[in-house]
């Protein structure tokens, strides 16, 4: 089955910029979603089709996506930032989706 | 606006069977496929299935197939999610989340989601 890697933890200073990554086989041949979660809350998507921003999320966050690497930046990093990341993407071959192994973003 | 709002908090027994309810407004019931994601306590996204809520027709993961059965109903925009022979590694928050019908590619994503539902299976 189709696998997403993620680090698991990512250390940022306020105002700096945090890079998260996702790997995956040939993962820039698909789309990559990403989702921010904060303790006790439903995830929110912040990030779709691998590059553009839903209605009401910061421009400080951004994605990309080629070769077998998605990354998700958070540029001028703020302490609400502080958060669980998740990578998606839809697996054609077997019509499934899948969730990354989730990364923790902590504010110093 | 959007809003999905899910069934209580359950506990349950090993063996015993559990169905959440996922209630949807705002939006028109047949424009998006509803899905299933659960997260067991500390843990990660697990996608569980999705079902189609003009058709009834469901798409599950082929470690909840023959155990999880997603159901609709139109008049009430509901989805339903019951989950049998629950094991402790069930113990969960599940949730339901919208994507696009229209969606064929994977760009759209889970774009809207329910608040959660805590599932505890314990003796």
């Amino acid at each position: 089955s189709y696998e997403l890697s993620q680090p698991p933890s990512v250390s940022v200073s306020p105002g700096q910029t945090a890079s998260i990554t996702c790997s995956g086989e040939k993962l820039g041949d698909k789309y990559v979603c990403w989702y921010q979660q904060k303790p006790g809350q439903s995830p929110v998507m912040v990030i779709h089709e691998d590059t553009k921003r839903p209605s009401g999320i910061p421009e400080r966050f951004s994605g990309s996506n080629s070769g077998n690497t998605a990354t998700l930046i958070i540029s001028g990093t703020q302490a609400m930032d502080e958060a669980d990341y998740y990578c998606q993407a839809w697996d054609s071959s077997t019509d499934n989706y899948v969730f990354g192994t989730g990364t923790k973003v902590t504010v110093l | 606006q959007v809003q999905l709002v899910q069934s209580g908090a359950e506990v349950k027994k090993p063996g015993a069977s559990v169905k959440v309810s996922c209630k949807a407004s705002g939006y028109t019931f047949s424009d998006y496929y509803i899905h299933w994601v659960r997260q067991a306590p500390g843990q990660g996204l697990e996608w569980m299935g999705r079902i189609n809520p003009n058709n009834g027709g469901t798409h599950s993961a082929q470690k909840f197939r023959g155990r999880v059965t997603m159901t609709r109903d139109t008049s009430i925009s509901t989805v339903y999610m019951e989950v049998n022979r629950l094991i402790s590694d069930d113990t969960a928050v599940y949730y339901c989340a919208t994507v696009d019908l229209d969606d064929t590619s994977g760009r759209a994503g889970f774009d809207y989601w329910g608040q959660g539902t805590l599932v505890a299976v314990s003796s």
